[in-house]
C-alpha cells in the first residue's frame, strides 16, 4: 500500500488561504468517501480536523474545509492564523486498511 | 471525556520485541475500534493496524503483517500492540487512537520506542 502524495510544504501570509492536495488512487481516495485530515503541532499527537472528506469535528473552525475530486482530496485553510502553522496529513480508508499521506508542513509567513 | 493513556518509553535491542499498552476511558471501550500509528523521528505518520474492541478482529498494514499483533483486554479497557524482530528502523513514537468510521478521533500521548544495540 503506497502512501498518498502530498506536497512537502505550503505557505501563506496571515489572512490568506492555502490549499493542500492529497493524491491517491481509485483503491483509496477515489474509491471511498473516508478521507480524513490531521493537524500536528511539534511534539504533539495529531488531531483530526476533517473527516469523511468534508465534515468538521465540533470545535474545529470553519476556516478548515475539505473536498475531493476523483483520486485527489484537498484541504483548504482560509484566513490563515499563526497557530495554523503545523504539519498536515491526509489519510484514506483503503479497503480494510488505512493509508496516510507523507505530510505537508504549512508555514505562516 | 475520551482519554487514551499509553505506557511509557521503551528501549530494546535489535531482534527483541516490544509491547505497548493503551488504556481507554470516557467511553464504552467495546463500541469503537483502536488503530495503531507510528511516527519515526522527523518522518510522517504510518498506519500499522486496527482492532475491533467488540469482536477482536484485526486488520494490519501489509508491511507489518508478519511482525505485529494487536490485542485487547476488554475487562481492562486496554489495547496492546506488540512488534517483534525489532530493527533500528522501528525507532519511532507509537500512537494508539480511537478509530471511528475510519478516522482517528482521539489519540494517546504516544510511546517512544528506541531500538539500539
Amino acid at each position: 500500500q503506497s502512501a498518498l502524495t502530498q506536497p512537502p510544504s505550503a505557505s501563506g501570509s496571515p489572512g490568506q488561504s492555502v490549499t493542500i492536495s492529497c493524491t491517491g488512487t481509485s483503491s483509496d481516495v477515489g474509491g471511498y468517501n473516508y478521507v480524513s485530515w490531521y493537524q500536528q503541532h511539534p511534539g504533539k499527537a495529531p488531531k483530526v480536523i476533517i473527516y469523511e472528506v468534508t465534515k468538521r469535528p465540533s470545535g474545529v473552525p470553519d476556516r478548515f474545509s475539505g473536498s475531493k475530486s476523483d483520486n485527489t482530496a484537498s484541504l483548504t485553510v482560509s484566513g490563515l492564523q499563526a497557530d495554523d502553522e503545523a504539519d498536515y496529513y491526509c489519510s484514506s480508508y483503503a479497503g480494510n486498511t488505512r493509508v496516510f499521506g507523507g505530510g505537508t508542513k504549512l508555514t505562516v509567513l | 471525556q475520551v482519554q487514551l493513556v499509553q505506557s511509557g518509553a521503551e528501549v530494546r535491542k535489535p531482534g527483541a520485541s516490544v509491547k505497548v499498552s493503551c488504556k481507554a476511558s470516557g467511553y464504552s471501550f467495546t463500541s469503537k475500534g483502536i488503530s495503531w500509528v507510528r511516527q519515526a523521528p522527523g518522518q510522517g505518520l504510518e498506519w500499522m493496524g486496527w482492532i475491533s474492541a467488540y469482536r477482536g478482529n484485526t486488520n494490519y498494514a501489509q508491511k507489518f503483517q508478519d511482525r505485529v499483533t494487536v490485542t485487547t483486554d476488554t475487562s481492562a479497557s486496554t489495547a496492546y500492540m506488540e512488534l517483534r524482530s525489532l530493527t533500528s528502523d522501528d525507532t519511532a513514537v507509537y500512537y494508539c487512537a480511537r478509530d471511528v468510521d475510519y478516522r482517528c478521533d482521539n489519540w494517546g500521548q504516544g510511546t517512544l520506542v528506541t531500538v539500539s544495540s
